[in-house]
């Protein structure tokens, strides 16, 4: 039930971009996103609802794929900031009380 | 900053003691949940409630239990803490489609 996430863990330089990607095998209500410093708490990013449309956050945005139950968070011209890990979070029909969060992507961005 | 705390934020304890959490709220929120949180594994839901005495099982609960007898505080409590059991465990609260974390428990289990 747990949402798959890829990569397990993405390597960057300043200035590159990344896609992290989320998968459910369940039909979804929505799907959040929230990135983790190391020995912090989560944050969230962004929430995508079904029917809605895309979402941006500084140069952070993300898709939700209805028919395919699946999420992406484009990370655009990453800066150092960036770095940690990053949850996908989904709210299942029928089950919208509660989130689900897949393993983590880990993000390291370096100069 | 949404209002959560969480206490202890560390503690180390024996195998087979009783071991309570409190998680603390500010804002008035019906929804809170208590996840733990370990490598590999991401954040998985132990138990929730939505509202005063009113809770439900998540992905993980076998081992825990939580009480919730104010709108404010959620306990979850290990009967009998094992060494599976070692893990980061936060809280968290729901309001306006996003969850607000607390700052987490270190719990090790010897």
């Amino acid at each position: 039930q747990q949402p798959v996430q890829s990569p397990q863990a993405v390597i960057l330089r300043e200035g590159e971009d990344a896609v992290i990607n989320c998968s459910s095998s369940k039909a979804l209500y929505s799907v959040h996103w929230y990135r983790q410093k190391h020995g912090e708490a989560p944050v969230f990013l962004m929430i995508l609802l079904k029917g809605g449309e895309q979402k941006g956050h500084e140069k952070i945005s993300a898709s939700f794929n209805e028919k395919k139950q699946q999420s992406s968070l484009y990370l655009t011209a990453s800066q150092l900031s960036y770095s940690g890990t990053y949850f996908c979070g989904t709210e299942i029909l029928g089950a919208t009380d509660k989130l689900i969060f897949g393993t983590g992507t880990r993000l390291q961005v370096f100069p | 900053d949404a209002g959560i705390t969480q206490s202890p934020r560390h503690k180390v304890t024996e195998t087979g003691t009783p071991v309570t959490l409190r998680c603390h709220q500010t804002e008035n929120h019906r929804y809170m949940y208590w996840y733990r949180q370990d490598p590999g594994h991401g954040l998985r839901l132990i138990h929730y409630s939505y509202g005063v005495k009113d809770t439900d099982k998540g992905e993980v609960s076998d081992g825990y239990s939580v009480s919730r007898s104010k709108t404010e505080d959620f306990l979850l409590t290990l009967e009998s803490a094992t060494s599976s059991q070692t893990s980061v465990y936060f809280c968290a609260i729901s309001g306006n489609n996003e969850q607000f974390f607390g700052p987490g428990t270190r719990l090790t289990v010897l």
